[in-house]
């Protein structure tokens, strides 16, 4: 079974702020993705990476996957209240047997104070 | 918009009672999900589907079942909920030609049993 670890668990910071989430795991992943989601609502995706080594920007959030494939961190610059919420890693097999099967971190609460 | 529905959206029973959530979608997707997500442990697998009549089994299945008898719709089933079923249920699908796996989910249906 493949488990990722994701910390903090809660991280509760002032407007301006910067902050980084982890994701750790034992196992290699062929992808990684990273969803935000909304208190009612499903996840929705923010980026996926593929890479070993791969840096992707999504305005002021940047996602790293780190070289071996086993973790990823995502960074977000400056904090606003809009980037309340519930921060999700998930790691995806390739292959035939996989079906597209993802394994989700605990997943970290984030508040931002105005 | 993935067009997935989930319904109900909100279900309060019984222990001892049997529930059926559906998940319907609109785009024809192969690939259908069944998630729960509870406090401090992410979302988890319980079945998934990978073509009409073509399913399996995630990693906490007990106590649930799944039936796919057409390509949108996609129905979870608890055959005699139990208190422990208390969960938020998503339904995800993963659209076809999608390279990494990324997931689309709908809104959730939000489950309590007495």
């Amino acid at each position: 079974t493949q488990l990722l670890e994701q910390s903090p668990q809660f991280l509760s910071i002032q407007e301006g702020e910067n902050l980084t989430v982890y994701c750790n795991s034992s196992s290699v992943f062929s992808s990684l993705q990273w969803y935000r989601q909304e208190p009612g609502e499903g996840p929705v995706l923010l980026v996926t990476v593929v890479t070993g080594g791969e840096v992707k920007k999504l305005k002021r959030l940047t996602f790293q996957f780190g070289d071996a494939r086993k973790d990823s961190s995502l960074h977000i610059t400056a904090a606003q209240p809009g980037d309340t919420g519930l921060y999700l890693c998930a790691g995806a097999n390739a292959g035939g047997t996989s079906y597209g099967k993802l394994t989700f971190g605990q997943g970290t609460i984030l508040t931002v104070h105005p | 918009d993935a067009g997935i529905t989930q319904s109900p959206r909100h279900k309060v029973t019984e222990t001892g009672t049997p529930v059926t959530l559906r998940c319907h979608q609109t785009e024809n997707h192969r690939y259908m999900y069944w998630y729960r997500q509870d406090p401090g442990h992410g979302l988890r697998l319980i079945h998934y589907s990978y073509g009409v009549k073509d399913t399996d089994k995630g990693e906490v299945s007990d106590g649930y079942s799944v039936s796919r008898s057409k390509t949108e719709d996609f129905l979870l089933t608890l055959e005699s909920a139990t208190s422990s079923q208390t969960s938020v249920y998503f339904c995800a699908i993963r659209k076809t030609g999608g390279s990494a796996g990324e997931l689309f989910f709908g809104e959730g249906s939000r489950l309590t049993v007495l």
